[in-house]
């Protein structure tokens, strides 16, 4: 069965470094999204892409996170300086259809911890 | 903007009980509403949708029906299993806010044998 697959598992770094978050969604989905969840809260949305370009971002998604497709396979999450509430877990998704009609199909999730 | 409340947990219930997990929505426009379910380690996947009024969504002995007079699309399952140990989370989908999901806190279910 297809599935979207995330690297690293977890990550460790220090405040201010830069992360990159690797997902590799499912082959013929046309829509990629990365969503966060903070220890404890919400599943809160970050950014959906569509046609090698970011159709929605939220406000959580400022200037220090960046999404990249680069090979049409790869679908990567940069954050540029992280700070210590930039420690959640990741989700990567994808999905064939826009997702109020569809499913949306995620990976297990990249712990990242920013100390 | 779009919100989504669902009871907090943990719930945890013996095998065999009814389960019942609360879910309420604001929405600005008409949603499709989910349940994804996320197993220990595994990423959350789809457990059941409803995409208008009235609708009942089911799936693996989960039913859940969209009540837009309450708001409401709450989880129910008649006799869980202690397979059924898992986080539970109530989502919608409104295209007026764009090509995303809304989720709610989530729900730890515990299921005891």
């Amino acid at each position: 069965e297809p599935e979207v697959t995330q690297t690293p598992s977890h990550q460790v770094t220090q405040m201010g470094q830069e992360v990159i978050l690797r997902c590799v969604p499912i082959s013929n989905h046309l829509y990629f999204y990365w969503y966060r969840q903070i220890l404890g809260q919400k599943v809160e949305f970050l950014v959906s892409f569509y046609n090698n370009e970011i159709s929605e971002k939220s406000e959580i998604f400022d200037d220090q996170f960046s999404v990249e497709r680069p090979d049409g396979s790869n679908f990567t999450l940069k954050i540029r300086s992280t700070k210590l509430e930039d420690s959640a877990m990741y989700f990567c998704a994808s999905s064939e259809v826009r997702v109020n009609t569809g499913e949306l199909f995620f990976g297990e999730g990249s712990r990242l911890t920013v100390l | 903007g779009d919100s989504v409340t669902q009871m907090e947990g943990p719930v945890t219930l013996s095998e065999e009980a009814f389960l019942t997990i609360n879910c309420t929505y604001t929405a600005t426009g008409y949603p499709s509403l989910f349940w994804y379910v996320q197993y220990p380690g595994e990423g959350l996947q789809l457990l059941l949708k409803a995409t208008k009024a009235d609708d009942k969504g089911s799936n693996k002995g989960f039913e859940a029906t969209y009540r837009k007079e309450t708001t409401s699309f709450h989880l129910e399952k008649g006799s869980v299993q202690v397979s059924d140990s898992a986080v539970y989370f109530c989502a919608l989908g409104d295209n007026n806010a764009g090509n995303m999901l809304t989720f709610g806190g989530g729900t730890r279910l515990m299921v005891k044998p």
